[in-house]
């Protein structure tokens, strides 16, 4: 069975500073997605960045990059540059591309950004 | 705008109604799914179609609860005999396996209130 769990359930930051929220997953898949996602307080969900597993390489969208570590299982993601509008719920999320009929959510990391 | 949609955005029903919500994905995906969300929590699996094939439905969803996608479109989720306990927002999301680029995109979700 997959898992995700985030283990941070609340964080802040000031405003212009860097944050890093954390998720680590589980899974005997060598081939998967992974995904952050932001659900600010409209609650629409929107993709914030993906990562493939078979890629090395972080990925990055402008201030959002991601700190993947396969054999750890971790997958991290950092916002530089922190503004108001970065404060919502972020959640992780995984699919596996072998069983991948679901996308597995952690339970999210409300984050505030203070002003 | 071609993003997906769900109808209706709010839902305030009485314990034993039945109700039914839409969702319209995205046109070229091929991949639906249903997922519910309570408030703090992540989203939850509910059931997963490929085109017009449901092909995976999660242990939460009982017996009352039946989703459709005739022709591969539009999709409901029907809720027979509500009863307080499935008040939650019930998002649609889809998505399409091409050439490896995973993405799963969000509706705005139907609140359901059951008094």
């Amino acid at each position: 069975a997959q898992t995700v769990t985030q283990s941070q359930p609340e964080m802040s930051v000031q405003e212009a500073e860097t944050v890093t929220l954390s998720c680590t997953y589980d899974t005997s898949e060598s081939n998967y997605y992974l995904f952050w996602y932001k659900q600010p307080p409209s609650r629409q969900m929107i993709l914030v960045i993906r990562q493939e597993a078979y890629k090395q390489q972080n990925a990055t969208e402008n201030r959002f990059s991601v700190n993947f570590q396969k054999a750890a299982k971790s997958f991290s993601l950092k916002i530089s540059d922190s503004q108001l509008g970065d404060t919502a719920m972020y959640f992780c999320a995984f699919i596996g591309l072998l069983t991948g009929n679901q996308f597995y959510f952690g339970t999210g990391t409300s984050l505030t950004v203070i002003p | 705008d071609t993003g997906v949609s769900q109808n209706p955005r709010h839902k305030i029903t009485k314990r034993g109604q039945n109700v039914t919500f839409r969702c319209d994905p995205i046109s070229e995906h091929n991949r639906l799914y249903w997922y519910r969300q309570t408030l703090g929590q992540g989203p939850e699996f509910l059931t997963y179609f490929q085109n017009e094939a449901q092909l995976e439905k999660s242990r939460l969803l009982s017996d009352r609860f039946s989703a459709e996608r005739p022709k591969g479109s539009f999709s409901t989720l029907e809720i027979q005999r509500t009863e307080q306990g499935d008040s939650a927002m019930y998002l649609c999301a889809s998505s399409s396996r091409d050439r490896g680029r995973e993405k799963l995109f969000f509706g705005s979700g139907t609140q359901l209130s059951v008094l």
